[in-house]
């Protein structure tokens, strides 16, 4: 079964500190992976996508795929960076993102 | 570019009641995706529509239905409403279907509470 799977709810870190949010998945084929952001009082929107190996507010995400794995990192974490972060995977059998529960960063001055 | 538009933003029912949720896509946006986000079960996938055809469904019994109309706008229906249906209904739009192709642009959400 397709899913993706965030082991930590919570995530909090200092400004400047390195950060990482960890997303593991559950797929037999070829995946696509995301992150979606959401912060505060503000809809939720795509963060960057595996496929256009791209930095994105300082993020950057690689795929891994003998650990099935998909993290995002941040070498220095921003105030701002707080929100909660989202991996989802498409491939799903509906053709559908499937979504991780999510992990809420929280970067303390 | 005006956003996704849910309407209503809040609302209130009993159980035994039903509920249509709406929302309007992106101008040109021809795929909407709706979800259903709860504390506990997070983003769950309801229904993709397409063209004014359902494409894809989530596992979510029939009391949960939706239509797509002529100008992409969509509706979504949930009859004999249960506790357990109350959560932040969310609708996405995107200019192709399926998420593969593009990226999805979300609404602020419905949250209905079932007392």
């Amino acid at each position: 079964a397709q899913r993706v799977t965030q082991p930590e709810k919570l995530l909090s870190v200092f400004k400047g500190a390195p950060v990482e949010l960890k997303c593991n998945y559950s797929y037999s084929g070829s995946p696509e992976l995301f992150w979606y952001v959401q912060y505060s009082r503000q809809r939720l929107q795509l963060l960057l996508r595996h496929i256009s190996r791209e930095s994105i507010k300082g993020f950057t995400a690689d795929l891994n795929k003998g650990e099935t794995s998909f993290h995002l990192k941040k070498p220095f974490a921003q105030e701002e960076d707080s929100a909660m972060y989202y991996c989802a995977l498409s491939g799903g059998s509906q053709g559908n993102l499937i979504f991780g529960k999510g992990t809420k960063l929280s970067v303390k001055p | 570019k005006a956003g996704v538009t849910q309407t209503p933003r809040y609302l209130i029912k009993t159980r035994g009641q039903q509920v249509t949720l709406s929302c309007s896509p992106i101008s040109g946006h021809r795929s909407v995706s709706w979800y259903q986000q709860t504390p506990g079960q997070g983003l769950q996938f309801l229904f993709e529509y397409f063209s004014e055809t359902q494409r894809n469904k989530g596992n979510f019994p029939g009391r949960f239905s939706g239509r797509q109309f002529s100008n992409s706008r969509s509706e979504m229906n949930v009859s004999t409403l249960e506790l357990g249906d109350s959560a932040l209904y969310l609708c996405a739009s995107s200019l192709v279907q399926g998420i593969s192709t593009g990226e999805l642009f979300f609404g602020e959400g419905s949250r209905l509470t079932v007392l």
